[in-house]
């Protein structure tokens, strides 16, 4: 798993459905952050929570933290086919700055 | 956003052969970070570059395999040494988003390595 590991590995659903992926981690954190990957190229950072945060929004994504379980979860609302990539959690920053570990990631494929 | 080019996007490299990739940044950066995806895997930390300094590698990897190079503070290049089978990869480069303390970063498209 992912420092944390990711689930589902790989999801599949239809445009306008929504998907939720989900992040486990080990150790505390500073924040942590998901980005996306589209087939095979560079990561794109999407949102980044704090850990005195337990949710955070930006446009149709909703990110959730909770620090006592270990876990965050990712919330793509009504998606679209672009959506279609691999999303991977981070956790790292603080006095570890650009060392992220990255989880496993998720494969998302939004059919048509 | 920043600007981060790599070349080459993608070669096929023989074994024992090396590569070297570079790194552009359209902005003076202090670190610069170099990660690698193996196949169907997650991305790795193999170095932070610091300009002016020596490369500071993470566990599992060295110098004599991974090269680095900080010429200055818009560029890097990594080279990937005698390479095997289990080097293809991709490898990352990546700069600081925001503050180095949040761990943000932007990542160039990529350079996938294929050796045979």
């Amino acid at each position: 798993s992912q420092q944390g590991e990711e689930d589902p590995q790989a999801l599949s659903i239809q445009e306008g459905e929504n998907a939720t992926m989900n992040c486990s981690y080990k150790t505390s954190i500073n924040n942590l952050q998901w980005y996306r990957q589209n087939s095979g190229r560079g990561l794109v950072h999407l949102i980044l929570i704090r850990s005195n945060e337990r949710e955070k929004h930006s446009g149709r994504l909703r990110v959730t933290l909770d620090t006592s379980k270990k876990s965050s979860s990712l919330l793509i609302t009504a998606s679209r086919a672009a959506d279609t990539a691999s999303y991977f959690c981070a956790t790292g920053g603080g006095t570890s700055y650009g060392k992220l570990t990255f989880g496993q990631g998720t494969i998302l494929t939004v059919h048509p | 956003s920043a600007v981060i080019s790599q070349k080459p996007s993608r070669d096929i490299c023989q074994r024992g052969t090396s590569l070297t990739i570079q790194c552009q940044v359209d902005s003076q950066v202090t670190m610069m970070f170099w990660y690698r995806q193996q196949p169907g895997q997650s991305l790795t930390l193999i170095a932070t570059a610091n300009q002016g300094s020596e490369a500071t590698y993470e566990s599992g990897f060295v110098i004599d395999k991974f090269p680095i190079s900080r010429p200055n503070l818009t560029f890097s290049t990594l080279t990937v040494s005698n390479m095997s089978p289990e080097d293809s990869s991709i490898y990352l480069c990546s700069i600081p988003r925001t503050s180095y303390a949040s761990g943000e970063l932007f990542f160039g498209e990529g350079s996938r390595l294929t050796v045979l």
